[in-house]
């Protein structure tokens, strides 16, 4: 299974767009790549998902490098709700990381 | 209901207990998790049930115990607990095949107190 690596931690500023980098430098061609996030007292929820393009959807945009050893998880305007752990997995990966807790400013 | 759904949200269960946590998926998934999560900690994977097969482990202590009747069900057995095992119970699912798992949906978890 391919191993992730992210930040600890990140600030923003409310409104403002913020860059969640991931590393996974041992991915498999065929590994989808996912994000989750967990809010305070609640479970992990999907954020977004994808294999070498980029990706958008009404939470978030995926951008995969083109050797796809990293990707970035684009918030456009973060809101104080989006304050979070982010997660970045390999598809087939059971395992968490620690992933990155984004503090949103208002 | 869809989803996946966790009872009880909340237990507070003495050591000498036997309590069980309960999991439902209603999205036809065909695997089935258990992870813990203690305070400032990473999710860590406790058991895993897919394509009928059961993976767990090995760090778990056996006052862990759990059973899955089907592939919508999830249950997870506890006697004789620790303090320390107090933390949030994360029960989730997904689409599992050869080529990997598909998607993690998880419940709410139930949050454990043990006195």
């Amino acid at each position: 299974d391919a191993k992730t690596t992210q930040p600890n931690s990140m600030e923003s500023n409310e409104e403002e767009p913020v860059h969640l980098p991931c590393n996974h430098s041992t991915i498999s061609g065929t590994d989808y790549i996912h994000w989750y996030r967990q809010l305070p007292s609640q479970g992990p929820e999907y954020v977004i998902h994808g294999l070498t393009s980029n990706v958008n959807n009404r939470m978030a945009s995926l951008a995969i490098a083109e050797d796809r050893k990293s990707s970035t998880l684009i918030l456009h305007r973060a809101t104080l709700r989006d304050a979070a752990v982010y997660y970045c997995l390999c598809q087939g990966n059971l395992i968490f990381g620690k992933g990155t807790k984004l503090s949103v400013k208002p | 209901e869809t989803g996946v759904t966790q009872t009880p949200r909340h237990l507070v269960m003495g050591m000498t207990n036997k309590k069980s946590l309960k999991c439902e998926q209603h999205l036809g998934h065909n695997a089935m998790y258990w992870y813990k999560q203690s305070a400032k900690k990473p999710l860590e994977l406790m058991f895993v049930y897919s394509l009928e097969e059961r993976v767990e482990n090995n760090s778990v202590p056996s006052r862990f115990s759990p059973e899955c009747p089907n592939s919508s069900h999830l249950f997870l057995h506890l006697h004789t607990l620790q303090p320390e095992d107090s933390a949030l119970y994360l029960c989730a699912s997904s689409q599992s095949s050869r080529e990997g798992n598909y998607g993690y949906t998880f419940g709410s978890g139930t949050r454990l107190t043990v006195v």
